[in-house]
Order: C-alpha cells, then structure tokens, then sequence
C-alpha cells in the first residue's frame, strides 16, 4: 500500500486559494488519488478523486502531474466552514486503505 | 436520509464492561468498515466485511470482535473494554472495492473507558 506524506497543519484567510500538496512516491501503476475532508465531531467526507492530470468538481481542483509521485488538491476562495482536516489516500482496490494524519487547515477571517 | 447511522454517539465504560457500537446503512453497500480514530491521527482500520456472511482483521483488530448481521448492518464489539480503547469509532461503507467507490462515513461514537 502506497504511503502518503502531507504537511500537518495550513493557515489561510477567507478568499484566498489553498493548495495542500500530498506526496506518494510509490504510487502503483493503477492506483487512484482521493482526497476526503473532515470536519469536526463527523466522519470524512468524499471530495475528489483523480488518476491524471486535472479534474475539477464544484468543491475543489485535483492537480496530478505526469510522474504521479504527488497530487495537490486546490480549493478555490475559502470560507470559515472550509477549516477542517484534509486526507490524502491513494486507492488501490481492496478493502485496505490507509488514512494518514492529514493536513489540519485553519481559515481565519 | 440515506447513508450511515451509528449508535450510540457518545458512550462512557469502566474497564472490565463490554459494549457492542451499532452501525447500520441503507445504501445497499456491500462492503462495511469498523475504524478508529485517536487525537491527531489519522483513521485505522479495525475490522470490515467485504460481504454479508464475512468478516476479516484490519490493521488494529486486537480487544474487539465484530459481527455482519446483515446486508445493512455491521456492529463492533468490546468484550472488555480498556482504557487504550478510548477513541472515535466510525463505520463506513463502500458500494464496491474498485478504485472508483469512495467511502461513506457515519457521524461516530465518542468511547471513554475509565
């Protein structure tokens, strides 16, 4: 199973883009890169996921580039209710995946 | 609202007591997940069933036992519980094991053992 590193904990304001940069520098060739967000007192909650390149829905941008040894996940003009921890997996199939720490995101106002 | 339910949400034991955390979903998922998540860290996989009548070891499958009753509902329980097993505990289910199936969560149940 692929390991991530992501950074522990980013400070942003209110309308400001985040980018939080995830590293997996083993990823296998057919493995996929999701990201989840959690708030507090929930459970994480599904928000992109990627193989290559670019993909965007109406929460947030995956970037992924040609070596896939790392993908960044983009939210656009962040508000207070985007503070939350943000995880980095690489998905292979099968029923193991790892949850690392994630990345703790303070938006302040 | 379709998704996962988990009872109860909070829950105080003594050591020595036994409890059984209760997840059920409504998705028609076939595969269901038991994990734990300490202060700071990130979640580890406890036990999942890939399917109903089936149940295999996580990472962290020692003091808890788990049982798929069904279809829709999977429950984690501790026979005797310890201090170390204070944690968040979240169910969550998978349509499938392909790349393509994200995850749904329930909202946890908060366990303190004293």
């Amino acid at each position: 199973l692929a390991k991530t590193t992501q950074p522990i904990s980013m400070d942003s304001y209110e309308g400001q883009e985040v980018n939080i940069t995830c590293s997996h520098n083993n990823i296998a060739t057919n493995d996929y890169i999701t990201w989840y967000q959690q708030f507090p007192s929930q459970g994480p909650r599904f928000i992109i996921q990627g193989y290559k390149t670019k993909v965007t829905n109406e929460v947030a941008s995956l970037f992924i580039p040609a070596d896939r040894k790392s993908s960044t996940l983009s939210l656009p003009r962040v508000s207070l209710s985007d503070t939350a921890v943000y995880y980095c997996l690489v998905v292979t199939g099968g029923f193991k995946t790892i949850f690392g720490a994630g990345t703790r995101l303070f938006v302040k106002a | 609202n379709a998704g996962v339910t988990q009872t109860p949400k909070f829950q105080v034991l003594k050591t020595g007591q036994s409890m059984t955390l209760q997840c059920a979903q409504d998705m028609n998922h076939n595969s269901m997940y038991w994990y734990r998540q300490d202060p700071g860290m990130g979640l580890r996989l406890i036990y999942y069933s890939a399917s109903e009548g089936t149940t295999d070891k996580g990472e962290v499958p020692n003091g808890y036992n788990v049982s798929r009753l069904n279809k829709r509902e999977f429950s984690l329980r501790l026979e005797s519980a310890a201090p170390s097993q204070t944690s968040v505990y979240f169910c969550a289910s998978r349509e499938g094991v392909n790349r393509d199936y994200g995850y749904t969560f329930g909202s946890g149940t908060r366990l303190t053992v004293v």
